[in-house]
């Protein structure tokens, strides 16, 4: 069955420090792995697509599909990421969302 | 230009009762999906229109729970005798199809119906 996994529910990190929010998956296929995140009191939205490989907001992701991951890593984290984080794979033409990490970035 | 609309943003009602969730997608866009998001989890994929058909209701979780998209636009999902359960936001996402003929990837979501069943 298509899974995702985000072991943590809660990161804590200062500003400055790096920041690795893990993201597991299981899908038979090549999987369409996405990062979306929901800021305080907004909607949420596409932070990045591993298909593009870019970089947003300083944040990267790379696929590693020996082991199955997709983890989002900032190498300076600013308090202005905080906010709650969710891996996603494609399946079909739905999306299938992990548990969500919080991300807590404090001065 | 406008994002995805939904309609109302919170709903109380008791156990037992119909409700109906309002979604209007971005302006165009053939896909519209609805998904369901309980207290610490990620959104769950409920159903999937293609312009007026619904192409996968595969998440539905039973028959208690429709969804109609008669013109192409606007979505209502409809929930009969509401059970305790169901309380959640009921978060909306449409998404375009590219010049190429194919479904660009990102999903726009509009910002959520709470529901609580009291």
């Amino acid at each position: 069955a298509q899974r995702v996994t985000q072991p943590e529910k809660l990161l804590s990190v200062f500003k400055g420090a790096p920041v690795e929010l893990k993201c597991n998956y299981s899908y038979s296929g090549s999987p369409e792995l996405f990062w979306y995140v929901q800021y305080s009191r907004q909607r949420l939205q596409l932070l990045l697509r591993h298909i593009s490989r870019e970089s947003i907001k300083g944040f990267t992701a790379d696929l590693n599909k020996g082991e199955t991951s997709f983890h989002l890593k900032k190498p300076f984290a600013q308090e202005e990421d905080s906010a709650m984080y969710y891996c996603a794979l494609t399946f079909g033409n739905k999306l299938v969302f992990g548990a969500g990490t919080i991300l807590r970035v404090k001065s | 230009g406008a994002g995805v609309s939904q309609t109302p943003s919170n709903k109380v009602t008791e156990k037992g009762k119909y409700v109906e969730l309002r979604c209007d997608p971005i302006s165009g866009h053939t896909a519209l999906y609805w998904y369901r998001q309980s207290l610490g989890q990620g959104p769950e994929f409920l159903i999937y229109f293609q312009g007026t058909g619904a192409a996968d209701d595969s998440g539905l979780p039973n028959d208690r729970f429709f969804a109609v998209r008669p013109e192409g636009s606007v979505s209502t999902l409809k929930i009969q005798r509401t059970e305790r359960g169901d309380s959640a936001v009921y978060l909306c996402a449409s998404r375009s199809l590219g010049t190429s003929g194919r479904y660009e990837d990102t999903q726009y979501f509009g910002p959520g119906t709470r529901l609580t069943v009291l």
